[in-house]
Parts: C-alpha cells; sequence; structure tokens
C-alpha cells in the first residue's frame, strides 16, 4: 500500500527566504506527483504537475524536483511572500490506479 | 468553465439527518472523483466515476453513504443517518481519462459539521 510522507509537518519562516518542503512515496511505480496548495478551509489548488519520466517541473517561484528511484520529491519556494502561507500537499498517482495517495501537508507559515 | 463547483460551501446538520452535496466538474472532464479530509489529515480517497459509471469504492464509503453522476455530468454525494464522525472537508476532483498525464482539478469542497 502506497504511504506518503511529507516532511516538515510545519515550518515557519520570516519572508524572503527560500524553502524546501519534502515529500516521500513508498512505491515507486508511480504515474505522476502533484503538488497542491490549500488555504484554511478551503479546497486544493494545483501547482505543479510531475510526470514520472520528469525530473523538474517550474513554475515561477515555485520549483518541483522528482527522484522517482529513491521515492522522493521536493518543492523549493524561492523568496518567500506572507501570501505563500498555506498547506501544500503531495499527491502520486500510482501505476494501475486511478486515484491520488496525499501526504498529511507541510503548514507553512510566512511572517512580514 | 470556470473549474470545478461545489454546493454548498458549508454545512451544518444535526446527528441522524440526512445531507446530499452537489458537484459540477469541468464540463470535458469525463472522471470525477470524491476525497474526504478531516484536520490535519490529507484527503482520503471515496469514490470515483467514469462518465455514469461508479468504478471505484474506497471500504471508507459506509452503507450510508451513496454517490451518483446521472448522464455523467454533475455528482451527488449523500449521506444518511449522519454522524459526528462524519465531519469533515468533502473534496470533489475531475480529470480527463488521461488523470495521469493532465492532472486533477478540485473544488472548494464542502465543509460538513455535524452536531
Amino acid at each position: 500500500k502506497q504511504e506518503v510522507t511529507q516532511i516538515p509537518a510545519a515550518l515557519s519562516v520570516p519572508e524572503g527566504e527560500n524553502l524546501v518542503l519534502n515529500c516521500s512515496f513508498t512505491d515507486s511505480a508511480i504515474y505522476n506527483l502533484q503538488w497542491f496548495r490549500q488555504d484554511p478551509g478551503k479546497g486544493l489548488t494545483s501547482l505543479l504537475l510531475i510526470q514520472s519520466s520528469q525530473r523538474e517541473q517550474t513554475s515561477g517561484r515555485l520549483n518541483a524536483s522528482l527522484d522517482k528511484s529513491s521515492g522522493r520529491s521536493t518543492l523549493y519556494i524561492a523568496a518567500s511572500q506572507p501570501g505563500d502561507s498555506a498547506t501544500y500537499l503531495c499527491a502520486v498517482k500510482e501505476s494501475g490506479y486511478s486515484t491520488l495517495t496525499f501526504g498529511k501537508g507541510t503548514m507553512l507559515l510566512v511572517s512580514p | 468553465d470556470t473549474g470545478v463547483s461545489q454546493d454548498p460551501r458549508h454545512k451544518i446538520t444535526k446527528r441522524g439527518q440526512n445531507v446530499t452535496f452537489r458537484c459540477d466538474p469541468i464540463s470535458e472532464h469525463n472522471r470525477l472523483y470524491w476525497y474526504r479530509q478531516t484536520l490535519g489529515q490529507g484527503p482520503e480517497f471515496l469514490t470515483y466515476f467514469q462518465n455514469e459509471a461508479q468504478l471505484e469504492k474506497s471500504r471508507l464509503l459506509s452503507d450510508r453513504f451513496s454517490a451518483e453522476r446521472p448522464k455523467g455530468s454533475f455528482s451527488t454525494l449523500e449521506i444518511q443517518r449522519t454522524e459526528q464522525g462524519d465531519s469533515a472537508m468533502y473534496l470533489c476532483a475531475s480529470s480527463l481519462e488521461q488523470g495521469w498525464k493532465y492532472g486533477y482539478t478540485f473544488g472548494s469542497g464542502t465543509r460538513l459539521t455535524v452536531v
């Protein structure tokens, strides 16, 4: 059974810092990995989707990498801003399954 | 298309009552998923549809839960005889059949509180 772990569970940084969120998964037979953002009490907003054949994806200040063989992904946020404060979730789409398996998320607080 | 829509945004109900949630997916997406998220946890899969066919149900989906997607468009999730443990955020997502290639789009969720 696929398990997705996100470390750290919570992170507090001052504005302007670069930071890295980690996601690990136990079964490397995945199609893709997707990073989402969730604001308190809200739904999920997709940030980046990395296919299993890709090593990284970039969108603005966000960069996500994938090392499928080691079961790891990182989300790099450059020059963090208070508006980046949210919970960040990673989810994997496994081969042979139609659904996503999520981690518990990393709660990020960026203080001005 | 404005994305995946869910209604209502919030629902407070007394224990034992029935509740129904609605999800309108992105129009060209033929797959629709329901997830449940409790506080401090990641979303957990409940069930999904391809067009009007319900293809998979999680063991989390007890007999009190039923989902439909008539005509392969919007979907409803009904919970009968609600219990306090049903309090959670219910999330709907949709995708093309090639969800592995294009990813999933989630709605804003319905927050259920059972008192």
